[in-house]
């Protein structure tokens, strides 16, 4: 079967740092992503993580565990335009082509 | 550079009617995946198109369908709308079949009434 679980929510101050983590059970792997998604807009693209390790991109960076199927997505300096929903997607070798299997976000709230 | 575009924005429909929605990948990507985004969930995979061909298909019923056309667009049609397939319809498009990032257009948002 195919399960990621994120925690459902969190919240944090600005300046602050949080860590949104994601565990995921999956068929195959072919890499994971970060996605953030503000209410009542598409999904936009944080990172890619295919090898283990930390890939870092200015205030987001994004760790990632294959043995332990595990990732985490760090934000450091927190701005209240970070308040959104962060989607961990998997693409899962066993799908065709390159279907992203995802998780049901994490909405983090930033507060002043 | 235009992103992924997708329309119509909102529509509103009642059951058992049918719908078609559109979509226009990046200039130069040419394959398109279609997902489903209900309130408080993550995006279901529902299509992928590449060259025209479908490359993968989600667990959705048959009145859900999809084409993809010679300049790369996209269409995904709806059949016998029910009460449940209120929802966010995104598609994203990538370069190729492989191992690229997807990028997300805006989203059709429909309400079956």
């Amino acid at each position: 079967g195919q399960n990621i679980d994120q925690p459902t929510e969190m919240t944090a101050t600005e300046g602050a740092i949080v860590q949104i983590n994601c565990t995921y059970q999956t068929s195959g792997f072919n890499g994971l992503f970060w996605y953030q998604q503000h209410a009542g807009e598409a999904p936009t693209f944080l990172s890619y993580n295919v090898l283990d390790g930390l890939e870092e991109k200015g205030r987001f960076s994004s760790f990632l565990s294959r043995s332990k199927g595990y990732s985490y997505l760090l934000l450091k300096e927190l701005q209240m335009k970070d308040s959104a929903s962060y989607l961990c997607a998997v693409r899962d070798e066993d799908q065709a082509g390159t279907a992203l299997i995802f998780g049901k976000g994490t909405t983090l709230s930033v507060s002043s | 550079d235009a992103g992924v575009t997708q329309s119509p924005t909102h529509l509103i429909k009642t059951r058992g009617q049918h719908v078609t929605l559109r979509c226009s990948p990046i200039s130069g990507h040419k394959s398109v995946s279609w997902y489903q985004q209900v309130l408080g969930q993550g995006p279901q995979f529902i299509f992928q198109y590449y060259e025209k061909e479908e490359r993968g298909r989600g667990n959705f019923p048959d009145r859900f369908s999809a084409r993809q056309f010679p300049n790369y667009s996209s269409e995904l049609n709806v059949n016998a709308l029910l009460l449940g397939d209120s929802a966010l319809y995104l598609c994203a498009s990538s370069l190729h079949s492989g191992s690229e990032t997807q990028y997300f257009g805006p989203g059709t948002r429909l309400l079956v009434l």
